[in-house]
């Protein structure tokens, strides 16, 4: 079964350093996702990419948050300016479509980083 | 935006026995989602659930989109199934696009 992949497993950055986390949706995928979970909350949504353009973001996806499609195959979140406060697992997911039913946001096994 | 409200917030149970995870939400929704997040931190998805009744193995998850609500049932439940689990709601926006919205989730520990 095609599954979502997400380098790296883990990251360890300091403070003040650029990261950018990559991931390799679903091939026949349209819409992209990248969600957060600060350790022991929940997963919370960051930003949703479609068409080449952000389609959603939350309220945390400020401008620290960026993303990329930069080929046909790899979707990537940089963080600019990393803080303390930006260690989390960061999930990404895809969907062939939205809204419809058989069709669930698969996701990836996420990227652990960790801001020194 | 949308509440989504799990409990128990936590569930300790012994080997061998049964539970039901139960998952409130507070607007319609176009589609719902089950995920187990094992202790590497993965999360597999369970059950895409928008409405009625699905059953996989030990698991089975029901849907009531009309009273907005939708249940998590474990039997016979196994040490491998401690873990955090998460019911994730699907609402379309204005703009036309969704997001999942994650409730907190439901600790569940089973003891040997």
């Amino acid at each position: 079964e095609p599954e979502v992949t997400q380098t790296p497993s883990h990251q360890v950055t300091q403070m003040g350093q650029e990261v950018i986390l990559r991931c390799v949706p679903i091939s026949n995928h349209l819409y992209f996702y990248w969600y957060r979970q600060i350790l022991g909350q929940k997963v919370e949504f960051l930003v949703s990419f479609y068409n080449n353009e952000i389609s959603e973001k939350s309220e945390i996806f400020d401008d620290q948050f960026s993303v990329e499609r930069p080929d046909g195959s790899n979707f990537t979140l940089k963080i600019r300016s990393t803080k303390l406060e930006d260690s989390a697992m960061y999930f990404c997911a895809s969907s062939e479509v939205q809204g419809q039913e058989d069709q669930p946001q698969h996701f990836g096994d996420g990227t652990r980083l960790s801001i020194l | 935006g949308i509440q989504v409200e799990q409990s128990p917030p936590d569930l300790i149970l012994q080997e061998g026995a049964n539970s039901t995870l139960r998952c409130n939400f507070s607007d319609s929704v176009n589609n719902l989602q089950w995920f187990h997040q094992n202790p590497w931190g993965q999360l597999i998805n369970l059950f895409y659930i928008p409405s009625g009744t699905k059953q996989n193995g030990r698991l089975s998850a029901t849907t009531v989109a009309t009273e907005r609500y939708s249940l998590l049932y474990i039997s016979s439940s196994q040490t491998t199934d401690s873990g955090v689990y998460f019911c994730a709601v699907e609402r379309v926006t204005n703009s036309g696009y969704s997001t999942l919205t994650f409730g907190k989730g439901t600790m569940l520990l089973v003891s040997p």
